[in-house]
């Protein structure tokens, strides 16, 4: 079973800093996708950056990159140029790439952004 | 709207009662998950459809939980007998086939068990 996991539960950043999330997974499958989903409060789940495991060059979407180390298995979003609106839930998701399968998503627990004026 | 709607946004029961939630995915969508989320967690797989076959159902969903998807389009989530445990969000997604892999996410249905 693949599991992920986020182990920074709060980050703080300051208005027009980088931060940079962190996520690490667990799979015996050499093909898959992995996410990065925002929640703000109240409102439902975005997605932010999507890299898929077969491709080397990581994945960029405006401010939003993504640092994936295969053999590390580890998968961590910076955001540049932080702004209020970036303020909620970021959560690291999987998803196996096999056709056959379940796309069901794997999450870790989450990380709760805070954007300081 | 073509996003993913669920009704009702927020439901409070008692224990014992039964309580049923719906799910509109996007028109084209054929495949629906449903997913529960407590508080400070990621959000968990309970079962999946594609179409109007329930393919797979997480170990979460206990005996009390059934899911339907009728002719492939919406989707009910019933709980029998709601214990103060089944107290949570429960995310409905869709996506379709083909290159985009997203799965887009609805609001929300907020489960209060008293």
């Amino acid at each position: 079973a693949q599991t992920v996991t986020q182990s920074q539960p709060e980050m703080s950043v300051q208005e027009a800093e980088t931060v940079t999330l962190s996520c690490t997974y667990d799979t015996s499958e050499s093909d898959y996708y992995l996410f990065w989903y925002k929640q703000p409060p109240s409102r439902q789940m975005i997605l932010v950056i999507r890299q898929e495991a077969y491709k080397q060059q990581n994945a960029t979407e405006n401010r939003f990159s993504v640092n994936f180390q295969k053999a590390a298995k580890s998968f961590s979003l910076k955001i540049s140029d932080s702004q209020l609106g970036d303020a909620a839930m970021y959560f690291c998701a999987y998803r196996s790439a096999w056709s056959g399968a379940n796309s069901k998503l794997t999450f870790g627990k989450g990380i709760t952004l805070s954007v300081r004026p | 709207d073509t996003g993913v709607s669920q009704d009702p946004r927020h439901k409070i029961t008692k224990r014992g009662q039964n309580v049923t939630f719906r799910c509109d995915p996007i028109s084209e969508h054929n495949r629906l998950y449903w997913y529960r989320q407590t508080l400070g967690q990621g959000p968990e797989f309970l079962t999946y459809f594609q179409n109007e076959a329930q393919l797979e159902k997480s170990r979460l969903l206990s005996d009390r939980f059934s899911a339907e998807r009728p002719k492939g389009s919406f989707s009910t989530l019933e709980i029998q007998r709601t214990e103060q445990g089944d107290s949570a969000m429960y995310l409905c997604a869709s996506h379709g086939q083909g290159a985009n892999y997203e799965q887009y996410f609805g609001p929300g249905t907020r489960l209060t068990v008293t």
